[in-house]
């Protein structure tokens, strides 16, 4: 799997967008971006993936370069309860392709 | 909603002791992990499941066992357990891959041997 580049935390004021960026310069053509996060002691949870198209659901917006070498996740208004460790993952999807490597994320701290 | 659910939140056992760690999903998935998440390490997986009685080594098998008897139950066994078990246990489960794969997690098991 490639390997992803996240700053190690991140602030926001509570109701303005969180941006969190993510770098997979070596990512390969039919890997997805996956993003997770941890809220502090409970199972990460999933949040959103793309291949190369910017996808959106209720939770957040994922931005995916044209390049597909970077991505953002995107938190629209970002509440004191979205506070979490935040994981890119780049992984290849298919037969035999079950584990998903969780890096050291992002600590992203909302503040009231 | 998948819901992934573990026995226990907080666990304490005693070195050498046999354990055992449950896990139940309910979306009918045909694929189940167990990790374990240690401070600096991240998560590291231990032994997942492709399919009733079928079971692969993860990264870190060793010490630990699992079995997988119906769909929707995965249980993970320390035969003997030791201090350097004592970690976070996290279960998730997933579709069959395709184009795709999400895994969902339960709550975690903070496992305490002493």
């Amino acid at each position: 799997d490639a390997k992803t580049t996240q700053p190690p935390s991140m602030d926001c004021a509570e109701g303005r967008a969180a941006n969190l960026p993510c770098n997979h310069s070596t990512i390969s053509g039919n890997e997805y971006v996956y993003w997770y996060r941890q809220i502090h002691s409970q199972g990460p949870q999933y949040i959103i993936h793309g291949l190369k198209n910017n996808e959106t659901n209720e939770m957040a917006s994922l931005i995916i370069t044209e390049d597909r070498k970077s991505s953002t996740l995107i938190l629209p208004h970002a509440t004191l309860r979205d506070t979490a460790v935040y994981y890119c993952i780049v992984t290849r999807s298919g037969a035999g392709s079950y584990q998903l490597t969780f890096g050291k994320g992002t600590k992203l701290s909302v503040i009231p | 909603d998948v819901k992934v659910t573990q026995s226990s939140r907080y666990l304490v056992k005693r070195t050498g002791e046999k354990v055992f760690l449950e896990c139940v999903q309910d979306m009918d998935h045909e694929n189940m992990f167990w990790y374990r998440q240690d401070p600096g390490l991240g998560l590291r997986l231990i032994y997942f499941s492709y399919d009733v009685k079928m079971k692969e080594k993860g990264d870190i098998p060793e010490g630990y066992s699992v079995s997988r008897e119906k769909k929707e139950r995965f249980s993970l066994i320390l035969e003997s357990a030791s201090t350097n078990q004592t970690s976070m246990y996290l279960c998730a489960s997933s579709n069959l891959p395709g184009k795709q794969e999400t895994q969902y997690f339960g709550p975690g098991t903070r496992l305490l041997v002493l």
